[in-house]
């Protein structure tokens, strides 16, 4: 079958640098997806990694390694607004996105 | 670029209604358009996918006669939640992709309440 498991919730300091985790088993990749999803929002895409490595943007940086089935997103110099959920979607098959279940991030002062 | 809208925001209406959610690609062509449900503190579960011009396809255990979903165009989308029962209250998000990496920009999503 298809799974993605990312930690269900993370707390972290303002101002600290946080890694949020993701694992992958699907029939077929053609990417993968972070998006961020305040509550009562719609996700927002954060990131796409499809080759091995780390890709940065800003405070982001998202890394991917397809032999490990692996993924991490990095958030670096924490801010409030950062609290949110962080959702991981492979790209699979057939483009569909495959989601996880997301990590709710708290941001604490 | 890639703006996705969701028309209306939010609505409430009574059980036995029907409600009718639109999805409009603002500024490209969606080739194709995802609509998902989201329920309170739960991941986002798709529903169907539906391309421009063909049948919806969709998730298993989604009822498609009691979720129609009309794709009339390359920048709409519309999804009419039949005979609304009040355990069909969630949060209702679309999204739309172009071209690969098939990267999917969501609307705002439409909250719909029924009473």
């Amino acid at each position: 079958g298809q799974n993605i498991d990312q930690p269900t919730e993370m707390t972290a300091t303002e101002g600290a640098i946080v890694q949020i985790n993701c694992t992958y088993q699907t029939s077929g990749f053609n990417g993968l997806f972070w998006y961020q999803q305040h509550a009562g929002e719609a996700p927002t895409f954060l990131s796409y990694n499809v080759l091995d490595g780390l890709e940065e943007k800003g405070r982001f940086s998202s890394f991917l390694s397809r032999s490990k089935g692996y993924s991490y997103l990095l958030l670096k110099e924490l801010q409030m607004k950062d609290s949110a959920s962080y959702l991981c979607a492979v790209s699979g098959s057939n483009y569909q996105l495959i989601w996880g279940a997301g990590t709710k991030l708290i941001i604490k002062p | 670029g890639a703006v996705v809208s969701q028309h209306p925001s939010w609505v409430i209406c009574k059980s036995g209604t029907s409600v009718k959610i639109e999805c409009r690609s603002l500024d490209f062509q969606a080739t194709t358009m995802f609509w998902y449900r989201q329920f309170p503190k739960q991941s986002l579960m798709l529903m169907a996918t539906s391309n421009e011009g063909s049948k919806a396809t969709y998730e298993q255990g989604v009822e498609k006669d009691k979720f129609l979903i009309n794709h009339a165009s390359l920048t709409l989308s519309t999804l009419t939640v039949t005979s609304a029962h009040p355990e069909d209250s969630s949060f209702y998000i679309c999204s739309a992709c172009d071209r690969e990496p098939y990267e999917q920009y969501f609307g705002p999503g439409t909250r719909l309440t029924v009473t």
